[in-house]
């Protein structure tokens, strides 16, 4: 079964709003989280680093105040895209760091379909 | 930071073994390497890691030459729903540097 947790896996939002992906760690605690988008038939594109209490790391030419990310507990990162645009429409991806089966592995989430229209 | 090479794209017949080759010259003695598979419209889902030497879970093997500088990711015989992008990443187990996804190689199995 899944052990990172996103939600919704599609939202539809109209241009100029804001909507929130939850990612949720199942089973552990990550202090550390991952936000990547990834475009249709390319690969992953690391966002920023989420760290629990404090704030987040983004990648070059990722903007923070657009992406909003929040880490307010060791199993939960939200990822806010606020006045979203079309240009934003993107699956959106979370991982974390756990040790479910022993050493230390990156989870996926099933990831977000956002679509700004 | 590990750069990894992949084949952009491979082909296989069912019910073949697949062999996937990831390069990665620049390893760092505390890396380790991972694979991920990925479908359409999910998230990459966990497939193996390894060290060095050889791993195999239930699904796949793993290889790792003695100078760690590739890694062979082993599918024996492949569905149809093995068709899919395979992508290797390579870094230590606390580090960031496992986070940067190559290009993967994408994956179709022939009926």
């Amino acid at each position: 079964g899944a052990v990172v947790s996103q939600h919704p896996s599609r939202v539809i939002c109209k241009s100029g709003t804001s909507v929130k992906i939850e990612c949720r760690s199942l089973d552990f605690q990550a202090t550390t989280m991952f936000w990547y988008r990834q475009f249709p038939k390319q690969s992953l594109m690391l966002m920023a680093t989420s760290n629990e209490g404090s704030k987040a790391t983004y990648e070059q030419g990722v903007e923070k105040d657009k992406f909003l990310i929040n880490h307010a507990s060791l199993t939960l990162s939200t990822l806010t895209v606020t006045s979203a645009h079309p240009e934003d429409s993107s699956f959106y991806i979370c991982s974390a760091r756990g040790s479910i089966r022993g050493g230390n592995t990156i989870y996926f989430g099933e990831g977000s379909w956002l679509t700004v229209v | 930071l590990a750069k990894t090479t992949q084949p952009i794209s491979m082909d296989s017949y069912e019910g073949q073994e697949v062999n996937i080759t990831c390069s990665h010259n620049n390893i760092a003695t505390n890396d380790y390497i991972t694979w991920y598979q990925q479908f359409p419209s999910q998230g990459p889902r966990f497939i193996i890691q390894g060290y060095k030497t050889k791993v195999t879970n239930e699904v796949a093997s793993l290889f790792i030459p003695a100078d760690r500088k590739s890694s062979t990711l082993s599918l024996p015989r492949v569905s149809l729903s093995d068709t899919a992008v395979y992508y290797c990443l390579v870094g230590s187990q606390t580090g960031a540097n496992n986070l940067f996804f190559g290009t993967g190689t994408r994956l179709t199995v022939i009926p």
